[in-house]
């Protein structure tokens, strides 16, 4: 099966800054990553995402990039701003047989942006 | 149009007792999943159903839990003889279909307590 490592757990920064936040997965069969956010409350929101034949992937404030080779991936938020405090899970798919599959997902970082 | 809606939000409950959880996915989705959100970890998968197919199991941690899906539209999840570390919350997500690269929107969940 996939495994998911994310990291950090909690990541503050002022408003404006960059945040960065890593994946990587053990399955090199692994194919589509999507990011999703959850704010308090509510369930996860898919933000942005990115296929195994793609190397980066830009959607205004947000990119994420993929190391096929490194088996890593990570979600780039710059201009920070305080509604972009929640928890961020990046997740893996890794294709099974039968043609379906589910997500793998990592253990999610806290991002808290300061005004 | 409306998302996938869960209920009950919250459910407190007595050690031994059982619960149910309902998941009202998206309508037309033909995917639905069911996943476990401890306190600072990530999501855990539980169970996949897939239209008429018989549902993809490998989640459930022990069997305890179970679910249904009934008229491929409304599903419930079961735990019997309910344990303090089942406290959790219980993610619902439905999509389009399982294959591929296709978004999962999640519900907002229902937090369980077993006190």
């Amino acid at each position: 099966g996939e495994n998911v490592e994310q990291h950090p757990s909690t990541l503050s920064v002022q408003e404006g800054d960059s945040a960065v936040i890593k994946c990587t997965y053990s399955d090199s069969a692994s194919n589509y990553f999507p990011w999703y956010k959850q704010e308090l409350g509510k369930g996860p929101q898919l933000i942005i995402d990115i296929r195994s034949n793609v190397g980066e992937k830009k959607d205004q404030r947000i990119a994420v990039t993929l190391n096929k080779t490194a088996k890593h991936f990570s979600l780039h938020i710059t201009e920070t701003q305080p509604e972009d405090s929640a928890v961020y899970f990046c997740a893996a798919r890794l294709p099974l047989n039968s043609g379906y599959s589910t997500l793998t997902f990592g253990k999610g970082t806290m991002l808290l942006v300061s005004p | 149009g409306a998302g996938v809606s869960q209920s009950p939000s919250n459910k407190v409950t007595e050690k031994g007792k059982d619960v149910e959880l309902r998941c009202d996915p998206i309508s037309g989705h033909t995917a639905l999943y069911w996943y476990r959100q401890s306190l600072g970890q990530g999501l855990e998968f539980l169970i996949y159903f897939q239209g008429n197919s018989a549902p993809d199991k490998s989640g459930l941690p022990s069997d305890r839990f179970s679910a249904e899906r009934t008229g491929g539209s409304v599903s419930t999840l079961t735990i019997q003889r309910t344990q303090q570390e089942d406290s959790a919350v219980y993610l619902c997500a439905s999509s389009l279909s399982g294959l591929r690269e296709v978004e999962q929107f999640f519900g907002p969940g229902t937090r369980l307590t077993v006190l």
